[in-house]
């Protein structure tokens, strides 16, 4: 079956502009996770979707970041102003959000920012 | 989150067994241990995950200490495919099933003819 899918794979921007990426999860799975990557460091957590609503957004460093699943499916995940410090890999995963079963995380291939 | 420890890199030869360790001496009695890989260009993928008994499945055996405070993730016959970076992870089971994972910078294994 498909797995998670992300648009676009890559995305080069400007500072300051704003940028929009996109997540589709696996059909029915009811959670969703962004996380983001930097080079030579292992993912680092952003923000947790269970349904429509963000469970968790611990992760989300500052205002400029902000994400919705309007309709407990397709994510987007929105950054204003970009700043060169947000270039980064950008992943999304999403699990089954059953409750007493393991769920592991299932991750699409991730989204390329570079902020020049 | 309790602090995970691995090495940063490993080498083994194909067809070999390739042990991983991991410490994690501040584990809680309700963390499992989980390990995700991350092949070049890709997400990161699930390998497995444990409590306290040492758990085979088809991609990997994991090896918990008795004490649970280290494990190691063992690969029976290391192939080229398995040239990945192998993270070590613990989540706490009260936080449900749908949380976070919390990454280190895991172990980057190079696997060699």
């Amino acid at each position: 079956g498909a797995g998670v899918s992300q648009t676009p794979s890559n995305k080069v921007t400007e500072k300051g502009k704003y940028v929009e990426l996109r997540c589709d999860p696996i059909s029915g799975h009811t959670a969703l996770y962004w996380y983001r990557q930097s080079l030579g460091q292992g993912p680092e957590f952003l923000i947790y979707f269970q349904g429509t609503g963000a469970a968790d957004d611990s992760g989300l460093p500052n205002d400029r970041f902000f994400a919705v699943r309007p309709e407990g499916s397709v994510s987007t995940l929105k950054i204003q102003r970009t700043e060169r410090g947000d270039s980064a890999v950008y992943l999304c995963a999403s699990s089954g959000g059953a409750p007493g079963s393991y769920n592991e995380q299932f991750f699409g291939p991730g989204t390329r920012l570079t902020v020049l | 989150d309790a602090k995970t420890t691995q090495p940063n890199s490993m080498e083994s030869n194909e067809e070999e067994p390739v042990h991983l360790p991991c410490n994690h001496s501040t584990i809680s009695g309700t963390d499992y241990i989980h390990w995700y890989r991350q092949l070049p260009s890709q997400g990161p993928e699930y390998v497995i995950h444990g409590l306290t008994s040492n758990v085979n499945n088809r991609m990997a055996s994991l090896a918990i200490a008795e004490d649970r405070k280290s494990s190691t993730l063992i690969l029976h016959r290391a192939t080229l495919r398995d040239a990945a970076v192998y993270y070590c992870i613990l989540r706490d089971s009260n936080t449900g099933t749908a949380s976070k994972l919390t990454f280190g910078t895991g172990t980057r294994l190079q696997v060699t003819l």
